[in-house]
């Protein structure tokens, strides 16, 4: 089975960073990631299929790469509404295991 | 539009059959999935149903005692869930995939999740 890690598992930055998380699969997945944002208390949703595609509605500083087994989400601004966990997906083949999640707070 | 139901307190060993209510798309033409979050945890995949249900997967955790099925003349998808345990406890949402024809899809659209509880 794929396995699927993040790192890092918690980051605090301020208003305006640029942030990152990275997202690596045990074996190659081609572009089959996703990334979904929970904010607390709230649903998950989707930000990024096809490891960069933005899914309609999701604002442009948000942005995905990688493929294979390599994989990152960048936020360019990091707003204060961008406060969540972000999980990344495999969906290449079952189980189509999700990510530990990174969680993103606002210093 | 995804409405799930069916969760609650059960004991465990216990049983539990989950419903999710999907209107407003082509139903028949999208496989469906049921994802799980323990409290305070993370996203787990639980199974995932081709759009015709003639092909099913599931997590290791639950196999052999979840079943996933769908109903596509009432737009429906279920989760029947046996031997429940204690770990089981999460809310399970039912979720949409994003391309019709395929399973290996990412997951479009949330229901807003039942509460499982596994107690004694």
């Amino acid at each position: 089975d794929i396995q699927m890690t993040q790192s890092p598992s918690f980051l605090s930055a301020s208003v305006g960073d640029r942030v990152t998380i990275t997202c690596r699969a045990s074996q190659g997945i081609g572009d089959y990631l996703a990334w979904y944002q929970q904010k607390p208390g709230k649903v998950p949703k989707l930000l990024i299929y096809g490891a960069s595609s933005l899914q309609s509605g999701v604002p442009s500083r948000f942005s995905g790469s990688g493929s294979g087994t390599d994989f990152s989400l960048a936020i360019t601004s990091l707003q204060p509404e961008d406060v969540a966990t972000y999980y990344c997906q495999n969906y290449n083949s079952a189980p189509f295991t999700f990510g530990p999640g990174t969680k993103v707070d606002i210093k | 539009q995804l409405l799930d139901s069916g969760g609650g307190l059960v004991q465990p060993g216990g049983s539990l059959r989950l419903s999710c209510a999907a209107s407003g798309f082509a139903f028949s033409s999208y496989a469906m999935t049921w994802v799980r979050q323990a409290p305070g945890k993370g996203l787990e995949w639980v199974s995932t149903i081709s759009g015709r249900g003639s092909d099913t997967y599931y997590a290791e955790s639950v196999k052999g005692r979840f079943t996933i099925s769908r109903d596509n003349s009432k737009t429906t998808l279920y989760l029947q869930m046996t031997s429940l345990r204690v770990e089981d406890t999460a809310v399970y949402y039912c979720v949409k995939a994003k391309v019709v024809g395929t399973p290996r899809a990412s997951a479009a659209y949330w229901g807003q999740g039942t509460l499982v509880i596994v107690s004694s």
